[in-house]
C-alpha cells in the first residue's frame, strides 16, 4: 500500500529564514502532489498542487519541488514569517479513478520564532 | 458562502451509542469525503461519495456508514460507537474535475468525538 513519510518532529526556524519540509512516498507513483496547510483546531486549506510532469511550483513565498525519481517533494516557505506557523500537510492524488480521493501524510508542524 | 459546515462541533459518546454527524456545503461540489485525523496518524480516509446517491469505502471503513440523499449533504454514522473512534472527524469536498483542473479539496472546521 502507499506509504507516505513526512518528518514528525517539529521544525522550529527563526523568522525571515526558509523552511524547508520533506515529503516522502513509496510504492506508488502519483500524477499528481498536494500541500496543505492546518492550523489548531480547523480544518486544512489547500495551498498548491503540483503535477508529474512539473519539476516546481511557485505561490508568492511558497515553493514546491517534485522528483518523481526519487519519489520525494520539498515544499519550501521563504522569508518566514510568525504568521506561517502551522502543521502542512502532504497528499498524494487525486487519483481520478476513485473519486480524486487523496492520501495524506502525518504532517510537519512548524514554528516560526520572530 | 458558507463553503463546508459540520455539525456537531464537538460530542461525548459512551460506547455502544450511535449518532450521526452532518456535512453540508454550499459550492455544488459532486465529490464529498469523511476523514479521521488521530495524532501521529494524518487524515485518513473513511468513505467518499462521487454523487447523490453514490458512496464507497476508503481507507477506514469499518464501523462507520454514510449516506448522500442530497448532492450538498453527507452523513457519517456510527451505529454502535467504540472508545477506538475517538478522533476529530473533517468533512471535505471537490469538484469532479472535469470541469477545468480543480483537485483541491475544500475541508470543514471539524467534530471532536470523545467515546467513552
Amino acid at each position: 500500500s502507499q506509504k507516505i513519510e513526512q518528518n514528525s518532529e517539529a521544525l522550529n526556524i527563526q523568522e525571515g529564514k526558509t523552511a524547508t519540509l520533506t515529503c516522502n512516498y513509496t510504492n506508488y507513483s502519483p500524477a499528481y502532489l498536494q500541500w496543505y496547510r492546518q492550523d489548531p483546531g480547523r480544518g486544512p486549506v489547500f495551498l498548491l498542487l503540483i503535477r508529474e510532469n512539473e519539476k516546481e511550483k511557485r505561490k508568492e513565498r511558497l515553493k514546491v519541488t517534485f522528483d518523481t525519481t526519487l519519489k520525494q517533494s520539498l515544499f519550501h516557505i521563504t522569508a518566514s514569517q510568525p504568521a506561517d506557523s502551522a502543521t502542512y500537510l502532504c497528499a498524494l492524488g487525486p487519483i481520478k479513478a476513485a473519486g480524486n480521493k487523496l492520501t495524506f501524510g502525518g504532517g510537519t508542524r512548524v514554528l516560526v520564532k520572530p | 458562502n458558507a463553503g463546508v459546515t459540520q455539525t456537531p462541533k464537538f460530542r461525548v459518546l459512551k460506547t455502544g451509542q450511535s449518532m450521526t454527524l452532518l456535512c453540508a456545503q454550499d459550492m455544488n461540489h459532486e465529490y464529498m469525503y469523511w476523514y479521521r485525523q488521530d495524532p501521529g496518524m494524518g487524515l485518513r480516509l473513511i468513505h467518499y461519495s462521487v454523487g447523490e446517491g453514490t458512496t464507497a469505502k476508503g481507507e477506514v471503513p469499518d464501523g462507520y456508514n454514510v449516506s448522500r440523499l442530497k448532492k450538498q449533504n453527507f452523513l457519517l454514522g456510527l451505529e454502535s460507537a467504540a472508545p477506538s473512534q475517538t478522533s476529530v472527524y473533517f468533512c471535505a469536498s471537490s469538484y469532479s474535475g472535469t470541469s477545468g483542473n480543480t483537485y483541491e479539496q475544500y475541508f470543514g472546521p471539524g467534530t471532536r468525538l470523545t467515546v467513552t
